[in-house]
């Protein structure tokens, strides 16, 4: 089945402990982002990937890193979480200018 | 920079009425638009996808509609149901093709 797979789906964590969220698509898709949702603010991209080794920022980078070292994952890093970087966290992927396929999220809560 | 509004924010509909679901974006320069529907605390399950060279795309009880030159697209839902209760997104890939700028949904309720 084809499918985007995020985990964890629920974390809670504390300010300042890194962490990664992992992302795994198995489409071979060239491309790949990483979404964060927010009431009022809709979903907006933090990164993006359009090939291994090949990754840029979104429009809210900040406080995040990723990392493109095989095609199927694009795993997010918060290596200082802060609570406003809590949110719902999606993962996507698709080939470029294709249908995009999005994973069933990864709900974060910094305390 | 591409906004993509969607109207209304919210509606609710007697089940079996047919709905039309409104989306609208300010730069045309688009390679295609993409509905999804999301679920409470779920994730995004895409629905139709229609490129710039298109004008419609059909799925089932779903049509979706696109007039690049207006900025608009709308989604169609026939005979609606109360599983069609959802938060309906839509969201438009820029020019570069490296992105998806969302709008911010419609609330569909669809009463029984």
């Amino acid at each position: 089945e084809a499918q985007v797979t995020q985990n964890p789906r629920y974390l809670i964590t504390v300010t300042g402990k890194k962490l990664t969220v992992t992302c795994s698509q198995n489409m071979n898709h060239e491309y790949m982002s990483w979404y964060r949702q927010d009431p009022g603010l809709g979903l907006r991209q933090i990164y993006y990937s359009m090939n291994v080794e090949v990754t840029d920022k979104g429009d809210v980078p900040e406080g995040y890193k990723v990392s493109r070292k095989e095609k199927r994952n694009f795993p997010l890093i918060l290596e200082s979480p802060s609570p406003n970087q809590t949110s719902l966290y999606f993962c996507a992927s698709s080939f470029p200018q294709g249908e995009a396929f999005f994973g069933q999220g990864t709900r974060l809560t910094v305390v | 920079k591409q906004e993509v509004t969607q109207i209304p924010a919210a509606l609710s509909v007697p089940e079996g009425e047919n709905l039309v679901l409104n989306c609208s974006f300010t730069d045309s320069a688009i390679y295609n638009l993409q509905w999804f529907r999301q679920d409470p605390g779920k994730g995004l399950t895409s629905l139709l996808l229609i490129q710039s060279s298109q004008r419609e795309q059909t799925s089932g009880r779903l049509n979706a509609s696109l007039d690049k030159s207006s900025g608009r697209s709308t989604l169609y839902i026939a005979a609606s149901q109360p599983g069609d209760s959802a938060t309906y997104l839509c969201a438009v890939r820029r020019g570069s093709a490296r992105q998806l700028t969302f709008g911010s949904g419609t609330q569909l309720t669809v009463l029984p």
